[in-house]
């Protein structure tokens, strides 16, 4: 069974440093998802992807946060300077169409000391 | 008043009990719904799409009252591996498409 991966699965960081998390989609998923989720939470959408571009980023901090797709495949999020309050659960899905079920990822979780 | 809101739980049954969850939602426009299943500091995992006429899997059955702008999820046969978050998911058209998800149902089934 096709999978999305993700990686690195744990991450600590000091606040101020950059910090970045990698996800390959499943082949053949046009629409690509970065979530953050707090603990008691729901996933909070950061960006959305369809293909290369980006259909959705509006709730994502872009004085400190980017994201990229460049060949429509896989994504990479970054976070610079992190700051304490990001740490969270950082989540990549992705689905066929931008109406259709969400995979997700293992998920990243990332601390900021 | 959220998008999608979902009663916190934690919903605590026996095995073999019969569960619901309900999901509400604001926006009209909303197409298409999901329930996915999360356990704890794991990946959400879908669950079943919710289609407008229901449906069922196993002891899973999904239901949308587009009328009263919610979803449900009733669990029958309750089993100990039921416990978990049960997570509505609703796209909505804001422009494009948009997830929102709820904040999840809390689910321990005990022995």
């Amino acid at each position: 069974e096709a999978e999305v991966a993700q990686s690195p699965r744990y991450k600590i960081t000091e606040k101020s440093q950059a910090v970045a998390f990698w996800c390959d989609p499943i082949s053949g998923h046009a629409t690509l998802y970065w979530y953050r989720q707090i603990l008691g939470q729901g996933p909070e959408l950061l960006v959305q992807f369809q293909d290369e571009s980006v259909v959705d980023d509006s709730q994502l901090p872009k004085d400190r946060f980017s994201a990229e797709r460049l060949k429509g495949v896989d994504s990479t999020l970054k976070i610079q300077p992190a700051e304490l309050g990001d740490s969270a659960m950082y989540l990549c899905a992705s689905s066929l169409g931008v109406d259709r079920e969400q995979y997700f990822g293992p998920g990243t979780r990332l601390t900021v000391t | 008043r959220k998008e999608v809101e979902q009663d916190p739980g934690p919903f605590n049954v026996p095995e073999g009990a019969t569960v619901a969850f309900n999901c509400t939602y604001s926006n009209s426009a909303s197409q298409s719904f999901f329930w996915y299943r999360q356990d704890c500091r794991k990946e959400p995992k879908l669950l079943m799409s919710v289609y407008s006429s229901g449906n069922e899997d196993g002891r899973f059955t999904a239901q949308l009252n587009r009328a009263s702008q919610y979803i449900s999820l009733l669990i029958r046969d309750s089993k100990l591996s039921d416990s978990a978050t049960y997570l509505c998911a609703v796209n909505m058209r804001t422009g494009g498409f948009k997830t929102i998800f709820g904040a999840g149902t809390r689910l321990f089934v005990k022995a």
